[in-house]
């Protein structure tokens, strides 16, 4: 049963635009979610988190939005630069169990 | 600051055999998780380590353990090997419940034959 889900197998965005990732959950106890970011031949690397408290989360030109009523959880990139090329995971945690999707590969066209 | 760091990079292995996999965790780091990660998917959790007990376990059988050691490195056990085994095989490190952010290594890549 898959609990966080990244419906989007692939997105591509030119540079400078604002590139949207999305994922879906279905279990409402998680406390903190999460994305991830992973270049190929690496492990993920951690971009940002949002508790589940909050609805909003920002870091520089990464924005996470958190609708609970929904289950949904959002990145915005702006403005998309060609090094955020990557294969992104969002991720949840309950307690000591943590879930990832499937991802969302990110192309940033110059 | 030393990141996480796994050993080997690449395993090759035959089915019914048993694996050992190594973590080194980041510097200042109590906690360790192991994923596996097959292809074209997303991470899965396996166990999660702390102060050398197992803190939290995924849907994997009793063939998958694991050992915390007082440095907090760790390593992943697989016992009876299946094909399926397959994967890339991620260790995490992370300060225990500082928001759940864990520090990821490259990976070992194991193949089951």
């Amino acid at each position: 049963d898959q609990q966080v889900k990244q419906n989007s197998p692939s997105l591509s965005v030119q540079e400078g635009r604002i590139s949207i990732l999305n994922c879906d959950y279905t279990n409402s106890m998680f406390d903190y979610f999460l994305w991830y970011k992973k270049y190929p031949a690496e492990g993920p690397t951690f971009l940002i988190s949002i508790s589940s408290i909050k609805d909003k989360n920002e870091d520089g030109r990464f924005t996470v939005f958190l609708n609970k009523s929904a289950k949904h959880l959002s990145l915005h990139i702006v403005p998309s630069q060609p090094g955020d090329s990557a294969v992104y995971f969002c991720a949840a945690s309950e307690e000591n169990q943590f879930y990832f999707g499937t991802g969302t590969s990110l192309t940033v066209i110059p | 600051e030393t990141g996480v760091t796994q050993s080997p990079t690449h395993l090759i292995k035959t089915r019914g055999q048993q694996v050992t996999l190594r973590c080194s965790s980041q510097s200042g780091h109590n906690t360790v998780s192991w994923y596996q990660q097959a292809l074209g998917q997303g991470p899965q959790f396996i166990f999660q380590y702390y102060r050398e007990e197992e803190n939290g376990r995924g849907n994997f059988p009793p063939r998958f353990s694991g050992l915390q050691f007082p440095n907090y490195s760790s390593e992943l056990n697989v016992n009876a090997l299946e094909l399926d085994d397959s994967a890339l095989y991620l260790c995490a490190s992370s300060k225990y419940r500082a928001q759940n952010i864990q520090y990821f290594g490259a990976g070992t890549r194991l193949s089951v034959l």
